[in-house]
C-alpha cells in the first residue's frame, strides 16, 4: 500500500498570503496524485488532478507540482473560502487507492 | 445536473449487515469507475473500495476485504456496498463518488450516508 504522508497537520494563514501544502508518497506515484478541498458539511471537491491540472471551474489560485514522491499545492493569495482541511490522493493504481491525512487550513 | 445520493445508512449492531446504495443522475454512469469513500467522525478520507465500470475489476481497502462487497447496476444507474461483520471502527459517513474519465480523481461526489455501530 502506498502511503501519503501530508504536512503540516495543520497551517495557520492570513488572508491574502501563500499557503504551501506538501505530501510525500512511500514510494513513486508518477504524476498519479490530486488533491481535494472538504469544507464541513460538505462534499470533497477536486482540485488539482494529475499533479498539476486544475478540474473544471477551479481557480487559478490553487496550482499544484510535483512528481514521483514530492508533490506540493499552493494557494496564492488565500481566500476566506478557502479554509479547509486539504486531501491529497494517489491514483497510480486506481484499485488500491489511498489519501493523505490531511492539512487543516485555519485562519490566522 | 451531474449527482450521486447515497443511501442507506443506519444504526446496526457489531456484527450485523447493512447495505448502503448509491443513485447516479446527469451522467453516463456505466462510462465510469466507481468509489465508496468514508470518514469516520474527526478523522480523514479513507478510500473504501472501487468498481470498473463493467464490473470486471473491483478494490478494497485492506481494512473491509473479506467483508464489503461492491456492486453496480448500469441499468439502474446505482452503486451498492454491501457491509457484512460490521465492527464499531466502521462507523463513519460514507460517499459514493465517480472517478474522472482516465481515473485521474474523484470529480463528483455525493453528500453521504452515516452508518453507526453500537450495540
Amino acid at each position: 500500500e502506498i502511503v501519503l504522508t501530508q504536512s503540516p497537520a495543520t497551517l495557520s494563514v492570513s488572508p491574502g498570503e501563500r499557503a504551501t501544502l506538501s505530501c510525500r508518497a512511500s514510494q513513486s506515484v508518477g504524476s498519479n496524485l490530486a488533491w481535494y478541498q472538504h469544507k464541513p458539511g460538505q462534499a470533497p471537491r477536486l482540485l488539482i488532478y494529475s499533479a498539476s491540472t486544475r478540474a473544471t471551474g477551479i481557480p487559478a489560485r490553487f496550482s499544484g507540482s510535483g512528481s514521483g514522491t514530492e508533490f506540493s499545492l499552493t494557494i496564492s493569495g488565500l481566500q476566506s473560502e478557502d479554509f479547509a482541511v486539504y486531501y491529497c490522493h494517489q491514483h497510480n493504481n486506481w484499485l488500491e487507492v489511498t489519501f493523505g491525512g490531511g492539512t487543516r487550513v485555519e485562519m490566522k | 445536473e451531474v449527482r450521486l445520493v447515497e443511501s442507506g445508512g443506519g444504526l446496526v449492531q457489531p456484527g450485523g449487515s447493512l447495505r448502503l446504495s448509491c443513485a447516479a443522475s446527469g451522467f453516463e454512469f456505466d462510462g465510469y469507475t466507481m468509489h465508496w469513500v468514508r470518514q469516520v467522525p474527526g478523522k480523514g478520507l479513507e478510500w473504501v473500495s472501487g468498481i470498473s465500470w463493467s464490473s470486471g475489476s473491483k478494490g478494497y481497502a485492506d481494512s473491509v476485504r473479506g467483508r464489503f462487497t461492491i456492486s453496480r447496476d448500469n441499468a439502474k444507474n446505482s452503486l451498492y456496498l454491501q457491509m457484512n461483520s460490521l465492527r464499531v471502527e466502521d462507523t463513519a459517513l460514507y460517499y459514493c463518488a465517480k472517478d474522472s474519465l482516465h481515473n485521474t480523481g474523484m470529480d463528483v461526489w455525493g453528500q453521504g450516508t452515516t452508518v453507526i455501530i453500537s450495540s
